[in-house]
Formats: C-alpha cells, sequence, structure tokens
C-alpha cells in the first residue's frame, strides 16, 4: 500500500520565520490533502491539493504528482500556527496518513 | 453549514465495558469514513461506508469493533469488551457526493476513548 514519509518531524520557528515541510509518497495518488491538528486534536484542512498550487493566505501548497510530493509552505510564522501538521493521500478513499510535522512557533 | 460532529468528545471506562461512539456528518455527505489516532501517530483507517453500505474494514477493526450506518444518516462504533489497547481519539470524517473535491474528506473533533 501507498507509504506516506513526512519531514522534518520536528520543527522550531521564531514568529515571522518562513518554513517549508515537505511530504513524500510511495506510489502515486489521486487525493492529497494537508491538515493542522490543533491541540484539542481536530483536524482543520488546509488544501485539498492533488496537483498544482493552492494558496490562502500566509499558507501555500505545491503538489507535483508526477515526481510523488507536496510541499507545504507557511510564511510569516504566528505562535498559533504551532501545532502538528499531516499530509493524507490516497488511491480512492482510504486516506494514508503521514506521522506529522511538530511545529512550534517562539514569540 | 455546521460541519461533523461527534459524541461523546471523551469517554473514560474500565477494560471489559462496552462503549458506542456517534458521527453526525455534513448534511448531504454520502461518504463516512472512521479513523483511530494513537499518540504520536498520524490517523489510521478503519472503515468506510457510502451511504448505508459498509464497504471496506481494515484489519485493525477486530471483530470487538462494528460500525453502523442504518440510512445512511449518522454512523455509531461500538467496540466490545473493551482492551487497553484501545485507548485512542476515535475520528470520522465525511466527503460529498459530488463536485470537484469529491473526496476531500472533513473530520469531526473525535472522541478521546481513556480505557483503565
Amino acid at each position: 500500500g501507498i507509504q506516506v514519509e513526512q519531514s522534518p518531524p520536528d520543527l522550531i520557528l521564531q514568529e515571522g520565520a518562513n518554513s517549508t515541510l515537505r511530504c513524500n509518497f510511495s506510489d502515486s495518488v489521486n487525493n492529497l490533502q494537508w491538515f493542522h491538528q490543533n491541540p484539542w486534536g481536530q483536524l482543520i484542512n488546509l488544501f485539498y491539493i492533488p496537483s498544482g498550487t493552492k494558496q490562502n493566505g500566509r499558507l501555500s501548497a505545491t503538489t507535483v504528482a508526477t515526481e510523488r510530493y507536496s510541499l507545504l509552505y507557511i510564511s510569516s510564522s504566528q505562535t498559533t500556527d504551532s501545532g502538528v501538521y499531516f499530509c493524507a493521500g490516497s488511491g480512492a478513499y482510504k486516506y494514508i496518513f503521514g506521522t506529522g510535522t511538530r511545529l512550534k512557533v517562539l514569540a | 453549514d455546521t460541519g461533523v460532529s461527534q459524541n461523546p468528545r471523551h469517554k473514560i471506562t474500565k477494560r471489559g465495558q462496552n462503549v458506542t461512539f456517534r458521527c453526525d456528518p455534513i448534511s448531504e455527505h454520502n461518504r463516512l469514513y472512521w479513523y483511530r489516532q494513537t499518540l504520536g501517530q498520524g490517523p489510521e483507517f478503519l472503515t468506510y461506508f457510502q451511504n448505508e453500505a459498509q464497504l471496506e474494514k481494515s484489519r485493525l477493526l477486530s471483530d470487538r469493533f462494528s460500525a453502523e450506518r442504518p440510512k445512511g444518516s449518522f454512523s455509531t462504533l461500538e467496540i466490545q469488551r473493551t482492551e487497553q489497547g484501545d485507548s485512542a481519539m476515535y475520528l470520522c470524517a465525511s466527503s460529498a457526493r459530488q463536485g470537484i473535491s469529491y473526496n476531500e474528506q472533513f473530520f469531526g473533533p473525535g472522541t478521546r476513548l481513556t480505557v483503565l
């Protein structure tokens, strides 16, 4: 089955810094999402991005489907960006999640 | 438009007891999914419904677990004879009938189960 690798596993940033999170897939996926998990465990949808580039405020994401990877960019980070970021991919409907990137933004 | 809701949010039970969780998907979403997340890991797929039909069950779903989705609306996940290893966050998600992002899944807040 599909395997998902996320890097880096942990990231500490100063407020205002930029960062790039990466997600590699072992096989092609038809669906790909990025999530932010808040301290209460809620998974917040960031992007549904099986291919191409999308932007939403300070966040943007790019998926290169032919090379089986996706990138999440966070610009001008804020303390509220802290938490765990997951990417997940699926062939049809069953999402396989990575182990996440734990981000801590310091004031 | 309300999101996916789950009840209860927290459940503490003793080993050997049965527990039942409920998930209400986003209105008109015909696909519903259950996942389980343990500490430090990403969510893992448990099972999937399209309308009222349960179409796939993971090997993680032992015979102590049962899920239903009567009438294709809300779903319940029951765990019988709970074990300490069942302690986890149980997440429910739903996705739309049609549209550009047909398979975009929206998650509920989860039910955190602690088995003593």
